[in-house]
């Protein structure tokens, strides 16, 4: 099955620096990529996601890449700000057959004001 | 907009007894599921409903546990014989479709097995 490894476990950034957050997957055949954030206490929630015939998506400050060659994508947000303090998790999953997502560890990123 | 809903919020229950958690998928949505957290940890998939069936389930989802699709609006996770592991948060999803759009999340019920 689909293996996702995330990568770091946690980040520590100042407000408006910008931060990345990269995870890698396995299966060859994972075609979408969601991204999600979860904050203390709460549901995850989808903040963007990516398709595999696509390499990059931005949606304002938040842009996800992927290499299907290298089985690697990437989350970044841009001039980050206190209320991007959250848990981030990737996933993949093989979206033909969408009944088995498979989660990264997570990232907790902490934006100092 | 609507949501996905769970309940109850937070069931604690002793070893050995059985927990019957509840969800209201979005009501236009055709594919259910749950997923465990445990503190701290990463969100794992438990098992996937189409069709008033099962149509994966991860290594987690062992004979302790059954989904079901009650009526046309509830979806049920039923854990037969609690253990202290089984202490987590256990969140609903549904999505609309297989091949378009996302799963969105309920809130999740805490579980506590004492």
């Amino acid at each position: 099955g689909e293996n996702v490894e995330q990568h770091p476990s946690t980040l520590s950034v100042q407000e408006g620096d910008s931060a990345v957050i990269k995870c890698t997957y396995s299966d060859s055949a994972s075609n979408y990529f969601p991204w999600y954030k979860q904050e203390l206490g709460k549901r995850p929630q989808l903040i963007i996601d990516i398709r595999s015939n696509v390499g990059e998506k931005k949606d304002q400050r938040i842009a996800v890449t992927l290499n299907k060659t290298a089985k690697h994508f990437s989350l970044h947000i841009t001039e980050t700000q206190p209320e991007d303090s959250a848990v981030y998790f990737c996933a993949a999953s093989i979206r033909n057959n969408n009944n088995d997502m498979r989660f990264g560890a997570g990232t907790r990123l902490t934006v100092k004001p | 907009e609507p949501e996905v809903t769970q309940t109850p919020s937070h069931q604690v229950t002793q070893m050995g007894q059985e927990v019957i958690l509840r969800c209201v998928p979005i009501s236009n949505h055709l594919y259910f599921y749950w997923y465990r957290q445990i503190l701290g940890q990463k969100v794992e998939f438990l098992v996937s409903f189409y069709n008033n069936e099962i149509s994966e389930k991860s290594e987690i989802f062992d004979d302790q546990f059954s989904v079901e699709r009650p009526d046309g609006s509830n979806f049920t996770l039923k854990i037969r014989s609690t253990k202290l592991e089984d202490s987590a948060m256990y969140f609903c999803a549904s999505s609309r479709q297989q091949s378009t759009d996302t799963q969105y999340f309920g809130p999740g019920t805490r579980l506590t097995v004492l």
